[in-house]
């Protein structure tokens, strides 16, 4: 079974408009993280954001932000006021703890983001 | 602090063929993975190696050999290449203490298998 879900294979938006990334996850664990990389057309792959499953708070970073809603498995992605320099492959991972931290990442299949200028 | 580093960048076997892709860091980290990246299909975890001197599987290690030569370096070997790992393979490298933290990934080395 997929454990994390974007279902969102590809976006595009026009410069300057907001776009939200949405992210679901599955698991039986109550204690898990989440993780959020970027990966530009260059190829390499950015951290953005670690969150634990017990810190529902969102987080805001310049124009990212971050929704953790347990209630819903979702951990979605938002970026305010998008740039090109934003055009990028976003990827949600999760790791859970099983029988003991094993610290392996399960990635979804990732969100294209282009940005027209 | 190059972070982490992967030798070579590029490279094209044939089938049947043999090779070791390199991957070392420079951030102390205990952990450290090799994934491969296909088109639609995300990352997916080849080994992995949560401390020096321990390696485990990960999703999809067949066809692969992995060694941790010390606590900087994780190599991944493919002793008979086959056309279906031509991919991107990804090193990454974590701290590990009691929690997952966020994995730092090398530039990638994309291969070909003809």
């Amino acid at each position: 079974a997929q454990k994390v879900t974007q279902a969102q294979t590809e976006i595009s938006v026009v410069e300057k408009e907001d776009v939200t990334l949405d992210c679901v996850y599955e698991t039986r664990d109550t204690t898990y993280y989440l993780f959020w990389y970027k990966q530009p057309p260059s190829g390499e792959l950015v951290f953005l954001i670690r969150r634990n499953s017990f810190d529902e708070q969102n987080e805001i970073s310049g124009r990212y932000s971050w929704n953790f809603q347990k209630s819903t498995s979702s951990f979605n992605f938002t970026i305010t006021a998008s740039q090109v320099v934003d055009s990028a492959v976003y990827f949600c991972a999760l790791s859970e703890t099983g029988s003991g931290w094993s610290y392996q990442l399960t990635f979804g299949k990732g969100t294209k983001l282009s940005v027209i200028p | 602090n190059a972070g982490v580093t992967q030798t070579p960048k590029f490279q094209v076997l044939k089938t049947g063929q043999s090779m070791t892709l390199q991957c070392a860091q420079d951030m102390n980290h205990n952990s450290m993975y090799w994934y491969r990246q296909d088109p639609g299909m995300g990352l997916r975890l080849i080994y992995y190696s949560a401390s020096e001197g321990t390696t485990d599987k990960g999703e999809v290690p067949n066809g692969y050999n992995v060694s941790r030569l010390n606590k900087r370096e994780f190599s991944l070997r493919l002793e008979s290449a086959a056309p279906s790992q031509t991919s991107v393979y990804f090193c990454a490298s974590s701290y590990r203490e009691g929690q997952p933290y966020e994995q730092y990934f090398g530039p990638g080395t994309r291969l070909t298998v003809t």
